[in-house]
């Protein structure tokens, strides 16, 4: 079958560093999406890798190894409006998107 | 610029009636999609199109029915509610594979 893993919470500190990890199995794959969702509304895109690596872009980084299954957000300097949910999806052969469940990030001052 | 727009926002059902969720997007995408999202649970795919005239089901497409008549609407039909179908439900477009979808602000449907 086809499964995403992401931590279902984690809380980090204003001005901080934290990264989200996101692992997956699926059938085939062709790239792989990070998307913020506050509370009561609609996720929106923040990344999009198909190569291994990182991209950055601006306090979003975001990593990929194809042959771990395995990819991170990494966010820095955290703001408290960083407080949301990130979802972790990947594009499978169908190029269909699978999608994780999502990791509730709590930022305290 | 409006992007993707859902309505209603919100909707209680009876057990047995049946409704319409309209989507329009004015972005010209080609890709919509209709997911739902239960609390606890990851996006699921209930049914998806790549053009006017195309639909497909996606994972979960049981009790659910969409049309796709021009590219900029994709309603999603729900025949004879039942609680299970309580959900967030949201649509999205995309110009295609491989790139980021715009979702709209979602349905928040309660079937009792």
């Amino acid at each position: 079958g086809q499964n995403i893993d992401q931590p279902t919470e984690m809380t980090a500190t204003e001005g901080a560093i934290v990264q989200i990890n996101c692992t997956y199995q699926t059938s085939g794959f062709n790239g792989l999406f990070w998307y913020q969702q506050h509370a009561g509304e609609a996720p929106t895109f923040l990344s999009y890798n198909v190569l291994d690596g990182l991209e950055e872009k601006g306090r979003f980084s975001s990593f990929l190894s194809r042959s771990k299954g395995y990819s991170y957000l990494l966010l820095k300097e955290l703001q408290m409006k960083d407080s949301a949910s990130y979802l972790c999806a990947v594009e499978d052969s169908n190029y269909q998107l699978i999608w994780g469940a999502g990791t509730k990030l709590i930022i305290k001052p | 610029n409006a992007g993707v727009t859902q309505t209603p926002k919100f909707r209680i059902l009876k057990i047995g009636q049946s409704m319409t969720l309209q989507c329009a997007q004015d972005m010209n995408h080609n890709y919509m999609y209709w997911y739902r999202q239960d609390p606890g649970m990851g996006l699921k795919l209930i049914y998806y199109s790549v053009g006017a005239g195309i639909t497909d089901k996606g994972e979960v497409p049981n009790g659910y029915n969409v049309s796709r008549s021009t590219t900029e609407d994709f309603p999603l039909r729900l025949e004879l509610a039942a609680p299970s179908q309580t959900s967030v439900y949201f649509c999205a477009s995309s110009p295609r594979e491989n790139t980021e979808a715009f979702f709209g602000q979602g349905t928040r449907l309660t079937v009792v």
